[in-house]
């Protein structure tokens, strides 16, 4: 069955580092991949879409990047903030109707 | 602009009742969906529709329905509450261009106990 991973239930890191996420997938091979942010009692916000003939995509601080060989996807907060402390889910679409499947997500804590 | 809109924000029933979760989108969004968030699980979808009067399952959708009679609406009936279907459940809607990875927006959550 489709699988989708994100590596680290939690990520500690020192602000103005750069934190990095990863995403793995196996049995499938999706057409686009999106990563939401989540905060504690709110709904997930969308964050950055990559498709499967990009490499890269950036935004600001975040970019993402989309490996269809390793089926990995990687995503980075340069200059990180405690701001920036939330859930970061990454999903990928399935289906003709386009729904998404999620990972479990990873809890970022940037600290100060 | 209110996006997605889920009533009530906190439910608890007993085990047996039924209830429905309300949830309107104001962005004209022919795609809407539901799911349910738990501990160590991750989001699952329950039902989700691709327009006024068609609905489908997802993946976790025993002891749920949906219906969609307007674009607007897309109400979840519990129909008969139990301890396991306690979660966080949310609604999400899609932008036009079909299924070429639009944005889905979510609301803002409902927090359900069945005891």
């Amino acid at each position: 069955s489709q699988k989708i991973e994100q590596n680290s239930e939690a990520l500690n890191i020192q602000e103005g580092k750069t934190a990095t996420l990863t995403c793995n997938y196996t049995n499938y091979s999706p057409a686009y991949l999106q990563w939401y942010r989540q905060d504690p009692g709110r709904g997930p916000v969308f964050l950055l879409l990559i498709r499967e003939n990009e490499k890269e995509k950036r935004k600001e601080r975040l970019k993402v990047t989309f490996d269809t060989t390793l089926k990995q996807s990687l995503f980075h907060i340069t200059a990180s903030q405690p701001a920036d402390s939330a859930t970061y889910l990454c999903a990928l679409v399935r289906g003709s109707q386009g729904n998404l499947i999620f990972g479990k997500g990873t809890k970022l804590s940037v600290k100060p | 602009n209110a996006g997605v809109t889920q009533t009530p924000k906190f439910q608890v029933l007993k085990t047996g009742q039924s209830m429905t979760l309300q949830c309107a989108q104001d962005m004209n969004h022919e795609y809407m969906s539901w799911y349910r968030q738990d501990p160590g699980m991750g989001l699952r979808l329950i039902h989700y529709s691709v327009g006024a009067g068609i609905t489908d399952q997802g993946e976790v959708p025993n002891g749920y329905n949906v219906s969609r009679s307007t674009t607007e609406d897309f109400p979840l009936r519990l129909l008969s509450a139990a301890p396991s279907q306690t979660s966080v459940y949310f609604c999400a809607s899609r932008g036009p261009g079909g299924t070429s990875g639009n944005t889905i927006y979510f609301g803002e959550g409902s927090w359900l106990t069945v005891v």
